[in-house]
C-alpha cells in the first residue's frame, strides 16, 4: 500500500497567519491527491481533490499544489472557523491511504 | 442534495454480529461508488472499502478484507457494512461516503453522518 507521511502532525497558529501542511507519498501518485477537513464531532469534507482542485464552496484561501509524491496544502489568512484537522488521501490505487492528520490549533 | 443517512448507534459484546447501513437520497446511488472509512477512538481516517451499487462490485483495503462485508440493495439505495464476529478492537465511527470519479481519480464528496460502533464485553 501507498504511504502517506503528513506533517507537522499539529501546529498552533493565530487568527490571519500563513499555515502549511505537507504530505509526502511513498511513491510517485501524480497529482492523485486530495485534502479534508474534519472538525471535532463531524464528518470529514472534502476541501482540495486532484492535488490543486477547489471543492465547489470552499473558501478561496484554501489551496493545494504538488504531483508526484510531494504536496501541500496552503491556508491563507487562517480564519477562526479553520481551526479543525486536515487529512490528506492518496486516490491513485487501491487501497486509498490517508495521512496522519494535521491537527490546527489556536495560539 | 445528495444525502447519506446512517443507521444509529451500536453497542455490542465480542464475538457479535452487526450491520449498518447507509441510505443515499437520490437514484443515481447506482451511478456512484459508495465506501467506508474507519475512525477509531481518538485517531485518524482509515479508508476500508468501497462497493459499486450498480452492480455490486467490492474493493477492499487489505487491512480489513475477510473482516467486513460490504454490500448494497440499490432498490432502496442503501450500502451496508457487516461483521460476523466483532471485536473490541473494533470501536469506532464508521462512515459512509460518496466516492466521486473525476478526470484522474476518486474525490469522497459526501458523506454521512457516522455511527458509532462500540464494542465491549
Amino acid at each position: 500500500a501507498i504511504q502517506m507521511t503528513q506533517s507537522p502532525s499539529s501546529l498552533s497558529a493565530s487568527v490571519g497567519d500563513r499555515v502549511t501542511i505537507t504530505c509526502r507519498a511513498s511513491q510517485g501518485i501524480r497529482n492523485d491527491l486530495g485534502w479534508y477537513q474534519q472538525k471535532p464531532g463531524k464528518a470529514p469534507k472534502v476541501l482540495i481533490y486532484a492535488a490543486s482542485s477547489l471543492q465547489s464552496g470552499v473558501p478561496s484561501r484554501f489551496s493545494g499544489s504538488g504531483s508526484g509524491t510531494d504536496f501541500t496544502l496552503t491556508i491563507n489568512s487562517l480564519q477562526p472557523e479553520d481551526f479543525a484537522t486536515y487529512y490528506c488521501l492518496q486516490d491513485h490505487d487501491y487501497p486509498l491511504t490517508f495521512g496522519g492528520g494535521t491537527k490546527v490549533e489556536i495560539k | 442534495e445528495v444525502q447519506l443517512v446512517q443507521s444509529g448507534a451500536e453497542v455490542k459484546k465480542p464475538g457479535e454480529s452487526l450491520k449498518i447501513s447507509c441510505q443515499g437520497s437520490e437514484n443515481s446511488f447506482t451511478t456512484y461508488w459508495i465506501g467506508w472509512v474507519r475512525q477509531m477512538p481518538g485517531q485518524g481516517l482509515e479508508w476500508m472499502g468501497i462497493i459499486y451499487p450498480g452492480d455490486s462490485e467490492t474493493r477492499y483495503s487489505p487491512s480489513f478484507q475477510g473482516h467486513v462485508t460490504i454490500s448494497a440493495d440499490k432498490s432502496i439505495t442503501t450500502a451496508y457494512l457487516q461483521w460476523s464476529s466483532l471485536k473490541v478492537s473494533d470501536t469506532a465511527i464508521y462512515y459512509c461516503v460518496r466516492h466521486h470519479v473525476h478526470s484522474s481519480g476518486w474525490r469522497l464528496d459526501y458523506w454521512g453522518q457516522g455511527t458509532l460502533v462500540t464494542v465491549s464485553s
